[in-house]
């Protein structure tokens, strides 16, 4: 595609429930990142993936977040148990290789209550 | 770990005039990113700085990295209310692909 989508935009979820963001990077891009940004901050590293495997998931804050990108293209991010802490911002970018600039994607609002 | 200073936090400015926002590192930077963020969307690409000395230009903002690669400062002149918005540096502190960001500063532009 044209730039990096994600979905949804927005998403409202109960304390201790699963939810699933997704990134579609822009076509051919090989490199995927995962950020969170809180109110305020700038955007803490997630996880990087090279192609299918994630060659560094080290902010990642813990167990119950998981990220997958099975066909090298579309990523999901996976958080489990939500908490109310979660709440942020979570971007996606890609890049077409881990030198170049990333574009980012307008990112998902995540509201957990 | 690599951390980077914005400065100022936040920053009102007349239209028109001219305004410079910096961005320190704790360590040698191997590649210094600047990014612009509508607030409540995601990040704009602006200019990469590679080189120590290096300085990129694009309209009327120009961004320029130190020697020592360890300082980059974004400059905009006569600005517009279409500058307003959060201004992030980022960087590769390994050389490679990891990229930390600083807390951004936030531009506001009276008309």
């Amino acid at each position: 595609g044209a730039g990096v989508s994600q979905t949804p935009s927005n998403k409202v979820t109960e304390k201790g429930k699963y939810v699933e963001l997704r990134c579609d990077p822009i076509s051919g891009h090989t490199a995927l990142y995962w950020y969170r940004q809180s109110l305020g901050q700038g955007p803490e590293f997630l996880i990087y993936f090279q192609g299918t495997g994630a060659a560094d998931d080290s902010g990642l804050p813990n167990d119950r977040f998981f990220a997958v990108r099975p066909e090298g293209s579309v990523s999901t991010l996976k958080i489990q148990r939500t908490e109310r802490g979660d709440s942020a911002v979570y971007l996606c970018a890609s890049s077409s290789d881990p030198a170049s600039e990333a574009f980012f994607g307008q990112g998902t609002r995540l509201t957990v209550v | 770990s690599q951390e980077l200073e914005q400065s100022p936090q936040s920053l009102i400015v007349q239209e028109g005039k001219n305004l410079t926002i910096n961005c320190t590192s704790s360590k040698t930077l191997y590649g210094l990113y600047w990014y612009k963020q509508k607030y409540g969307e995601g990040l704009i690409f602006l200019m990469m700085l590679q080189k120590g000395g290096e300085e990129k230009s694009h309209e009327k903002i120009t961004a320029k990295l130190d020697e020592k690669k360890q300082q980059s400062s974004l400059h905009i002149t006569a600005s517009q209310p279409s500058h307003a918005g959060i201004y992030l540096c980022g960087a590769d502190n390994t050389g490679g692909f990891k990229t930390i960001f600083g807390a951004g500063t936030r531009l506001f532009v009276k008309a």
